[in-house]
């Protein structure tokens, strides 16, 4: 299993809060990749990066933040969370460009806004 | 504008026949085509992935069978097992028209029931 970590698993916050999720990697890949999943949309890209400090927008990515300052480390900020992004948010690595390699995901985070 | 679709949210088989998942796909920039699954409160495995110069790609009891004339792509679990009841995402890569970079798109799973 691809060395990957989220932190925390679980929260419950309140609308208006920021809420920071991360995720650690222990392979070295150069990407990394922040999804959401509701049902009855599958897995959403939120936003995802390719190097320390390169990152780029997806799918889905208003409303939220990402930093990479280390390989090992990217951070997801919601900077005002609201209901909407009450969902199960994972991250995900890859060695190279998502055409052409595979993608390795985390464990998940649940996250609630009440 | 669904790019990956999983016309099937559920499929029960009987343990020991095949099981037949099926993905279509609008984009014909799609060139590389993966299948995860995912259990409960666990994050998506990767199953097996095949890319547009293939027509199959097979691992053990997964089999991965691609017709690009179509735009179909199909999982086939031979014999299937009760411990493959999860939910199946079919995920596709390639140039995505609205941000001009590859990106990896997901269906919205379908959920297979393996009764014993």
């Amino acid at each position: 299993d691809a060395g990957i970590t989220q932190s925390p698993r679980h929260k419950v916050t309140e609308t208006g809060t920021p809420v920071t999720l991360r995720c650690h990697q222990t392979e070295n890949h150069r990407y990394m990749y922040w999804y959401r999943q509701d049902p009855g949309h599958g897995l959403r890209l939120i936003h995802y990066s390719y190097g320390v400090k390169d990152t780029d927008k997806g799918e889905v990515s208003d409303g939220y933040s990402v930093s990479r300052s280390k390989t090992e480390d990217f951070l997801l900020t919601l900077e005002s969370a609201t209901s909407s992004q009450t969902s199960v948010y994972f991250c995900a690595i890859s060695r190279d460009s998502p055409g052409t390699d595979t993608q390795y995901f985390g464990p998940g985070t649940r996250l609630t806004v009440l | 504008d669904q790019q990956v679709k999983q016309n099937s949210p559920s499929l029960s088989v009987q343990e020991g026949r095949i099981s037949i998942l099926n993905c279509d796909y609008t984009n014909s920039m799609f060139d590389y085509f993966l299948w995860y699954k995912k259990y409960p409160a666990e994050g998506p495995t990767f199953l097996i992935s095949i890319s547009s110069i293939k027509d199959k790609n097979e691992d053990g009891r997964f089999t991965v069978f691609l017709n690009k004339s179509a735009k179909h792509l199909s999982l086939h679990i031979v014999p299937s097992q009760p411990g493959d009841s999860a939910v199946y995402f079919c995920a596709a890569s390639g140039i995505d028209s609205g941000a001009g970079s590859y990106q990896l798109t997901f269906g919205k799973g379908t959920k297979l029931s393996v009764i014993p």
